[in-house]
């Protein structure tokens, strides 16, 4: 069975200060890494996604991936309170998405 | 702009009655489209995936007669919740994959009360 985990949280940090959030996924066969951000009654919106080994980088954003480790995670530097939300992790197994239980962020002013 | 527009983004119903969701691919021709279910503070469960012109692949678990699932074109697919209970009330999302990315309707709240 394909899993994808993630520390639920809270994780909260302090404005200014960089957020790390961890996925691991259990299927090395995975071939996409998606992470998505959710608002409290909300769809989730798409932050990032990465293919390839190493680091991808979009503003404020990086995302990380470890294949031989199966692990991807996600860093938010300069975080703000608006980043407040949950961060999904989702893998893409070539027919369809699963997703991790979500980690729940909370940027202190 | 929106990708998919995903209709109504809520629904207050009683119970025993039906309600349909549709999601409309605005900018792509939708040949799959995930169907979601998330409880509150949990992730999204995969409920099927419908097939435009054919049947519906439901996940294990998963009701087929309760959950119908239909997807007649490239541009719309729709979800009916058949003699809605209160526990089927939850937040339903329908997600258009196009090659490796995915492209979520807004989602529908539906309280069955």
């Amino acid at each position: 069975q394909k899993e994808v985990e993630q520390n639920s949280g809270p994780l909260s940090v302090p404005e200014g200060a960089i957020a790390s959030l961890n996925c691991t996924y259990s299927d090395r066969g995975s071939q996409s890494f998606f992470w998505y951000r959710q608002y409290s009654g909300k769809s989730p919106e798409l932050i990032m996604f990465i293919y390839s080994n190493g680091d991808k980088e979009d503003g404020r954003f990086t995302a990380q991936l470890n294949k031989a480790s199966q692990y991807v995670s996600l860093l938010i530097r300069d975080s703000q309170p608006s980043d407040s939300a949950t961060y999904l992790c989702a893998v893409w197994y070539g027919q369809n998405f699963v997703f991790g239980p979500g980690t729940r962020l909370s940027v202190l002013p | 702009g929106a990708v998919v527009s995903q209709h109504p983004s809520r629904v207050i119903c009683k119970s025993g009655t039906s309600v349909k969701i549709e999601c409309r691919s605005l900018d792509f021709q939708a040949t799959t489209m995930f169907w979601y279910r998330q409880f509150p503070k949990k992730s999204l469960m995969l409920m099927a995936t419908s097939n435009e012109g054919s049947k519906a692949t439901y996940e294990q678990g998963v009701e087929k007669d309760k959950f119908l699932i239909n997807h007649a074109s490239l541009t719309l697919s729709t979800l009916t919740v058949t003699s809605a209970h209160p526990e089927d009330s939850s937040f339903y999302i329908c997600t258009l994959p196009v090659g490796t990315e995915a492209f979520f309707g807004q989602g529908t709240r539906l309280t069955v009360v």
